[in-house]
């Protein structure tokens, strides 16, 4: 169980254009899902908290009209990359929070290799 | 603000040699430290997870440790294998947002 799933896997797009990717928790509800990004040859970074049915919470220093994330149900995330650029070339990773019994744990989808040209 | 830093940042050794990787945080108070693996280009496989409350975890070759007190967790892994050859990342969940904070990883190498 406790499967989360990132779709797609990989994109190449043209600078300007945006992109979706979407994050799912396959068997469970996720009330919160959060989304990471990993620069070449560094850790991930978070970059927001998504929450269900509200607005997401971003980190410092990461643009909100730039990555716009909905969390428009319990099991699904999404994260579009507007207007993308070269240097939004990335690999992004989300997690889905898991909240049955206690302590919480969060199970991480795949990851989407984002290619800008 | 949660800092985690792991040692090395890169580790090479021959085949069947037992080794271990360390990573530390700065605020011990957190809910559970995880052991990912990632290989080049590739997403992150969790390996082991150890709650607040336990003290080491383990899977097959691998055994991972904790100390909140100190703020230092371990990984551990015998009889190495070219396939354990893969960059390791320690997160750790922690905070009144419960956000989980990432290593900075260690780039293992096990030569055949």
């Amino acid at each position: 169980g406790a499967v989360v799933s990132q779709h797609p896997s990989w994109v190449i797009c043209k600078s300007g254009t945006s992109v979706k990717i979407e994050c799912r928790s396959l068997d469970f509800q996720a009330t919160t899902m959060f989304w990471y990004r990993q620069f070449p040859k560094k850790s991930l970074m978070l970059m927001a908290t998504s929450n269900e049915g509200s607005k997401a919470t971003y980190e410092q220093g990461v643009e909100k009209d730039k990555f716009l994330i909905n969390h428009a149900s319990l099991t699904l995330s999404t994260l579009t990359v507007t207007s993308a650029h070269p240097e939004d070339s990335s690999f992004y990773i989300c997690s889905a929070r898991w909240r049955e019994g206690r302590p919480d744990t969060q199970y991480f989808g795949p990851g989407t290799r984002l290619t800008v040209l | 603000k949660q800092e985690v830093t792991q040692i090395p940042a890169a580790l090479s050794v021959p085949e069947g040699e037992n080794l271990v990787l360390n990573c530390s945080f700065t605020d011990s108070a957190i809910y559970n430290l995880q052991w990912f693996r990632q290989d080049p280009g590739k997403g992150l496989t969790s390996l082991l997870l150890i709650q607040s409350s336990q003290r080491e975890q383990t899977s097959g070759r691998l055994n991972a440790s904790l100390d909140k007190s100190s703020g230092r967790s371990t990984l551990y892994i015998a009889a190495s294998q070219p396939g354990d050859s893969a960059t390791y990342l320690c997160a750790v969940l922690s905070g009144g947002y419960q956000k989980v904070t990432f290593g900075t990883g260690t780039k293992l190498q096990v030569i055949p």
